[in-house]
């Protein structure tokens, strides 16, 4: 079992539709969890962290936190076709002392396209 | 957040050559960390930059192979040593101050 996996791509949705990235991770003592964007050709931008079970809003952003059933998705409202890249969700390592301690790791990445 | 500045941003090298990844952050960070993302994939760490101390590297990558340095908390090094062509890949450095990561834009890296 991957450690974070995210949901199959590639997503397509249309233009101002409702855009659901998710993720699952298998370390149940992450305490940290994040969602990188990254165009074609750049490097991953931070856009959402949450660290506390239920909804953090942001602008069109959403990210919705379920540690019970180790979960977490990124919702994206009003979708338009700048919003098209490839996601990531990114778990952080969360037992002090412990080797995955403050350590990244990420999922496999869902391209999301944006049609007009 | 920090703003991170890698040099070089791309280079071509020969095989059997060595390369140097210098990664500069705006801000002191206590954490900095070096990854690799090869084409389509997600990033893969290589190794914690610890300062003052040795890098702690992940399964699969080794000193000899990815010397680190980290002289303060605002710098840091990455050499790519006796490169083959499967080192080609693009070379990320991150930091940050408590929970949150900041990546550079990357060291893309074709070894001929």
């Amino acid at each position: 079992q991957k450690e974070v996996e995210q949901n199959s791509g590639p997503l397509s949705v249309p233009e101002g539709a409702i855009a659901s990235l998710n993720c699952t991770y298998s370390d149940r003592v992450s305490q940290s969890f994040f969602w990188y964007r990254q165009y074609s050709g750049k490097s991953p931008e931070l856009i959402m962290s949450i660290y506390s079970n239920g909804d953090k809003e942001d602008g069109r952003f959403t990210a919705q936190l379920n540690k019970a059933s180790q979960y977490v998705s990124l919702l994206i409202r009003d979708s338009q076709p700048s919003d098209s890249a490839t996601y990531l969700c990114a778990v952080k390592g969360g037992k002090a002392g412990g080797t995955s301690y403050g350590k990244l790791t990420f999922g496999q990445g869902t391209i999301l396209t944006v049609h007009p | 957040s920090a703003v991170i500045s890698q040099k070089p941003s791309r280079d071509i090298c020969q095989r059997g050559t060595s390369l140097t990844i210098q990664c500069q952050v705006d801000s002191q960070v206590t954490m900095m960390f070096w990854y690799r993302q090869q084409p389509g994939q997600s990033l893969t760490l290589i190794a914690t930059a610890n300062q003052g101390s040795e890098a702690t590297y992940e399964s699969g990558f080794v000193i000899d192979k990815f010397p680190i340095s980290r002289p303060n908390l605002t710098f840091s090094t990455l050499t790519v040593s006796n490169m083959s062509p499967e080192d080609s890949s693009i070379y990320l450095c991150s930091g940050g101050q408590g929970h949150e990561q900041y990546f550079g834009p990357g060291t893309r890296l074709t070894v001929t």
